[in-house]
């Protein structure tokens, strides 16, 4: 197994791009995420979906999209990139009902807007 | 609605004990701990769930007082290894929005 997987590792954008962070997991896990970490604020819950066709918003949503059409995939997009979206980004998947399962977490990707 | 850690760094010798706490202002489903390597993912220890649990792990353990919203993270004989950034995460109604903390960084040094 892979496990979670995200791309691309490292990306640099100039403000108001837009792209899409890919995360796929091989572990048919329902529950999907997406986090930001900066420095000293530990990971911030973006958006989440507990299966296709399911996402829901977490603690900083905006100016972030997600869909999530098969149980693999779970893209985060960008619409218009800001110099505050600069930050280490992590998809993460467990079985649905997190409280009691872990969570695996991808390599996470660097990204830098200017 | 974030947990707080505390402390927000700490500094060991080989051998020593440390102690990370990990608070909430709510009711607490279940407490969550990971540890990151810098530039690394977040890699799961234990999870602790509602009823006053205590889980250990080799030499590292956790207790969870649910009356207080608090958990502990005991590293006990700490080795060079345990160096890293010492996240909790919590969830207040197993409804799949969990927060973390802050993190607590944690050197080992010879």
């Amino acid at each position: 197994n892979a496990g979670v997987t995200q791309t691309p590792k490292f990306q640099v954008l100039k403000t108001g791009q837009s792209m899409t962070l890919q995360c796929a997991q091989d572990m048919n896990h329902e529950y999907m995420s997406w986090y930001r970490q900066d420095p000293g604020m530990g990971l911030r819950l973006i958006h989440y979906s507990v299966g296709a066709g399911i996402t829901d918003q977490g603690e900083v949503p905006n100016g972030y999209n997600v869909s999530r059409s098969t149980t693999e995939d779970f893209p985060l997009r960008l619409l218009s990139a800001a110099p505050s979206q600069t930050s280490v980004y992590f998809c993460a998947s467990s079985y649905v009902g997190t409280g009691s399962y872990e969570q695996y977490f991808g390599p996470g990707t660097r990204l830098t807007v200017t | 609605q974030q947990p707080v850690q505390s402390p927000q760094a700490v500094i060991l010798r080989e051998g020593e004990d440390a102690v990370i706490n990990c608070s909430s202002s709510k009711a607490l489903y279940s407490v969550h701990w990971y540890r990151q390597k810098h530039g690394e993912a977040p890699v799961f220890l234990m999870i602790l769930l509602k009823g006053g649990e205590q889980k250990g792990h080799d030499k590292i353990s956790a207790s969870f007082n649910e009356k207080k919203q608090q958990s502990s993270l005991y590293l006990t004989a700490s080795q060079l290894s345990y160096s890293g950034t010492y996240f909790c995460g919590t969830d207040q109604e197993n409804n799949n929005d969990m927060r973390f903390g802050a993190g607590t960084r944690l050197t080992v040094k010879p």
